[in-house]
């Protein structure tokens, strides 16, 4: 009875690296959902993913940000060349339909800090 | 352009008193709203939600009221345990993809 799965829990990383954070959504869920929450602010929505496509990608900065949510494996939130800014709790969601009352279920979080 | 606002920040309540959580919200064509409670370092849990059809929904302790006209939700938890003590988002869905639409949270603190 596995629910949102995310690893790592915590990434620390220095300026210029590259972080992976990876999110395994519930068993029978296909949506997934990448929201970011900056120190003190409410969670921002960043990217929607369906397998293998990206739906939307409104809240994803235009550079250095990229996501995916290949047919096998996990979604995967990708940040190159990382600043001081992007530390943050990066959590992802999944659901099992797309429909505004079908609830989201939210994995832990991974807490990326760039030194 | 915040378009989910909780302008309480915290609140404070004591053990076995009522905890009123206050949500207003903007965009008129938002028709469900969810209510998540967070504690430290975990992810949102999602506590009740409510549709725009209905004016109320009750889950045991916790119940959610919707005042369309004047575009407000609150959370009611009556009676508080030191337990509820966490931070509690409200969230809307928007657009044709439903991604959600948070405030900024309130940290709710029950004292014995």
């Amino acid at each position: 009875n596995a629910g949102v799965m995310q690893n790592p829990r915590h990434l620390v990383r220095r300026r210029g690296q590259e972080a992976r954070l990876r999110c395994s959504p519930m068993k029978g869920h296909s949506h997934v959902y990448w929201y970011r929450q900056l120190p003190e602010e409410g969670l921002k929505f960043m990217v929607y993913l369906q397998k293998e496509n990206i739906i939307d990608e409104s809240g994803m900065p235009k550079e250095r940000f990229s996501a995916e949510f290949p047919k096998e494996g996990p979604s995967i939130l990708r940040i190159q060349q990382v600043v001081r800014g992007d530390s943050a709790a990066y959590f992802c969601a999944s659901s099992s339909i797309r429909t505004s009352t079908d609830t989201q279920y939210f994995g832990p979080g991974t807490r990326l800090t760039v030194l | 352009d915040q378009q989910v606002k909780q302008n309480s920040p915290s609140l404070s309540v004591q053990e076995g008193r009522i905890s009123i959580l206050n949500c207003d919200y903007t965009n008129s064509m938002f028709d469900y709203f969810l209510w998540y409670k967070k504690y430290p370092a975990e992810g949102p849990t999602f506590l009740i939600s409510i549709s725009s059809i209905k004016d109320k929904n009750e889950d045991g302790r916790f119940t959610v009221f919707l005042n369309k006209s004047a575009k407000h939700l609150s959370l009611h938890i009556v009676p508080s345990q030191p337990g509820d003590s966490a931070v509690y988002f409200c969230a809307a869905p928007t657009d044709n993809t439903d991604k959600l639409i948070f405030g900024t949270g309130t940290r709710l603190q029950v004292f014995p």
